[in-house]
């Protein structure tokens, strides 16, 4: 089968740089992506890694290793508005699904 | 702006009742998900279908079922609602060609009591 694991909750302060980790295990899939969720509202897209390497978008990064069967969301220059629940998600092609982690809990404070 | 629109934000139901949630996309996806969400467990999959009148079991099948009969809408159903079904449920489309981008609705909290 395929699993993921990110940690609970991660805490940082506004303008901080955090890294939200997640490993996972499974016997093939085609790439790795990330969602936010803030609390009440629709997860929604963030980025997607299909080859291995870092992928930037604005404040917020992935990276994807495929030797170490894991994965990172980097988010810089933390604001109060980046509080909210990430997700990693392995996207298995030939099915055409989402497996998705636990979630990990980011706090922002001042 | 493209739209995954849940019919009920909140819904209470009583113990054996059949319950429908309704879920319609205006993206002209072919792909669409039901998912339920809870504390420490994340996402889970119910349902999926790739097309009209398709459906493929997810990783918790058990006690649903689902309709394809229009390519923008997808129906979950539980045959007797029971308690431990309790939780918010997602639903969300993508395009074949993008299928690891989802965009999902803003669910439905469903209570049975």
């Amino acid at each position: 089968g395929q699993s993921l694991e990110q940690p609970s909750e991660v805490t940082a302060v506004e303008g901080a740089i955090v890294q939200i980790n997640c490993t996972y295990q499974t016997s093939g899939f085609y790439g790795l992506s990330w969602y936010q969720q803030h609390d009440g509202g629709a997860p929604t897209f963030l980025s997607y890694n299909a080859l291995d390497g870092l992928e930037e978008t604005g404040r917020f990064s992935s990276f994807l290793s495929r030797s170490d069967s894991y994965g990172y969301l980097l988010l810089q220059e933390l604001q109060m508005k980046d509080s909210a629940s990430y997700f990693c998600a392995l996207f298995s092609g030939n099915t055409g699904k989402l497996i998705f982690g636990q979630g990990t809990t980011l706090q922002v404070k001042p | 702006d493209v739209k995954v629109t849940q019919s009920s934000r909140y819904l209470v139901k009583r113990t054996g009742e059949k319950v429908f949630l309704e879920c319609v996309q205006d993206m002209d996806h072919e792909n669409m998900f039901w998912y339920r969400q809870d504390p420490g467990l994340g996402l889970r999959l119910i349902y999926f279908s790739y097309d009209v009148k398709m459906k493929e079991k997810g990783d918790i099948p058990e006690g649903y079922s689902v309709s394809r009969e229009k390519k923008e809408r997808f129906s979950l159903i539980l045959e007797s609602a029971s308690t431990n079904q309790t939780s918010m449920y997602l639903c969300a489309s993508s395009e074949r060609a993008r299928v690891y981008g989802y965009t999902f609705g803003s669910g439905t909290r469903l209570t049975v009591v």
